[in-house]
């Protein structure tokens, strides 16, 4: 299996300012179509998992543009320009490359 | 508007089969993958499987001895049975669709853009 790592795992944020996570994959999840197979999640206690990046860096319609996602081969990175109260949540990085599909530990994102 | 609601009892007891249903709405089961995936403190979140037309499965190899997905399409339904049930299986429970995103240079990738809100199973005694 694929093991997806994240780091920090939690995450005090000030809302105005940016945020970063990082997730590393323990193989490559470039496929052969030239796309790299990664996603990004974000969990709230009581509400629908989100969608909020594929293949690195395409943002689906209705997340808002101040997340973007970065990162080829082995390393990824999900950024938020500024964070807003609303982010406050688990996101969790996913490869889409292989079954099984397997995600990071979390990060724990929460307001200072 | 696609919306997904996990059902199914909220308490199981070691070694029972949990037995989940979801219930898709605003939209059909046909032509979708569909995932089960589940979250819990001790493994956060762990992919249970996928089921494509009930034609088409794949299971997580941790689970695959004990699981079986279904899907009704009559009903609009997905069910998942989880057997022979531990402690370790406490989690919250997701159904999920598979969207498709088409290529530019033709085929497919596939995202879980469609969630529900997910149903809590404990197992005790």
């Amino acid at each position: 299996d694929i093991v997806m790592t994240q780091s920090p795992l939690s995450l005090p944020v000030t809302p105005g300012e940016p945020a970063s996570i990082s997730c590393r994959s323990s193989q490559s999840l470039l496929h052969r179509n030239g796309y790299n197979y990664l996603e990004w999640y974000l969990l709230k206690p009581g509400q629908t998992p989100q969608l909020l990046i594929y293949m690195s860096s395409n943002r689906p319609s209705g997340v808002p543009d101040r997340f973007s996602g970065s990162g080829s081969g082995t390393d990824f990175t999900l950024k938020i320009s500024r964070v807003e109260a609303e982010d406050v949540g688990v996101y969790y990085c996913m490869q889409a490359l292989q079954t099984p599909r397997t995600f990071g530990q979390g990060t724990n994102v929460e307001i200072k | 508007q696609v919306r997904l609601q996990e059902s199914g009892p909220g308490l199981v007891k070691p070694s029972e089969t949990l037995s989940l249903i979801c219930t898709v709405s605003g939209g059909s089961t046909r032509g979708y993958y569909w995932s089960w995936v589940r979250q819990s403190p001790e493994k956060g979140l762990e992919w249970i499987a996928y089921i494509y037309n009930s034609v088409t499965t794949n299971y997580n190899p941790s689970l695959k001895s004990r699981v079986a997905i279904s899907v009704d399409a009559s009903k609009n339904q997905l069910s998942l049975k989880l057997s022979s049930v531990t402690a370790a299986d406490t989690a919250v429970y997701y159904c999920a669709r598979h969207g498709a995103v088409s290529l530019p240079q033709g085929g497919y990738y596939y995202n879980m853009d469609v969630w529900g809100k997910g149903t809590t199973v404990t197992v005790s005694s």
